[in-house]
């Protein structure tokens, strides 16, 4: 069965600082990728995803991630993070592109601190 | 938001007791699911719906069943809750490639 790693559970910044976060996923087919972002209090919400073509792909609020087929890999960054992108990150794999269902990492606890 | 809504949006209730939550979307879209959200296990697949009356299990359906009468309503039910179905319920909906999440709906089995 595939599954999603995410590396880093929590994680705390200084606001301004760079992000990266980690996720690895084992589905050796093709995938399609995502990242949501779940507020305090809130549902999730998508950030990006990726299908095919360019593997940067830039997501809403300045996220940006790159997939890396050869890694397994579709790690999250931003440049400079606010103290409102204090959230749980969430990475998201569909096998196949189909619509089974998603599978999903553990999820990373990101704290910026002003 | 997909035009997704859950009811209830919280509910207390006692373990043996049957539960049912309903996911209700108001685009017509074929796929639905349902999924759980507990600290340290990120989201599971329960069950989803790829048309009415067209269900699949997911992950972690052993205790729930689920029923997809109309194209808008996704019913989950929990036949006899248990304190290890308290958790975090969120609905799904599918546009074809791209997951979008309900408000979710947050249960505690006593």
């Amino acid at each position: 069965a595939q599954s999603v790693s995410q590396h880093n559970h929590h994680v705390i910044l200084s606001e301004a600082a760079s992000l990266e976060l980690g996720c690895n996923y084992s589905y050796g087919g093709t995938v399609n990728l995502f990242w949501y972002v779940q507020y305090p209090g809130q549902h999730l919400q998508l950030l990006l995803k990726y299908f095919s073509g360019d593997p940067l792909v830039k997501g809403i609020k300045g996220f940006e991630a790159e997939f890396i087929k050869s890694k397994f890999s579709f790690n999250l960054r931003k440049p400079s993070v606010q103290w409102s992108d204090t959230a749980e990150y969430f990475c998201a794999v569909n096998p196949g592109g189909g619509a089974d269902g998603l599978t999903f990492g553990k999820g990373t606890h990101l704290i910026i601190q002003p | 938001d997909a035009g997704i809504t859950q009811s209830p949006r919280h509910k207390v209730t006692e373990t043996g007791t049957p539960v049912t939550l309903r996911c209700h979307q108001t685009e017509n879209h074929r796929y639905m699911y349902w999924y759980r959200q507990d600290p340290g296990h990120g989201l599971r697949l329960i069950h989803y719906s790829y048309g009415v009356k067209d269900t699949d299990k997911g992950e972690v359906s052993d205790g729930y069943s689920v029923s997809r009468s109309k194209t808008e309503d996704f019913l989950l039910t929990l036949e006899s809750a248990t304190s290890s179905q308290t958790s975090v319920y969120f609905c799904a909906i599918s546009t074809g490639e791209t997951q979008y999440f309900g408000p979710g709906t947050r249960l505690l089995v006593l």
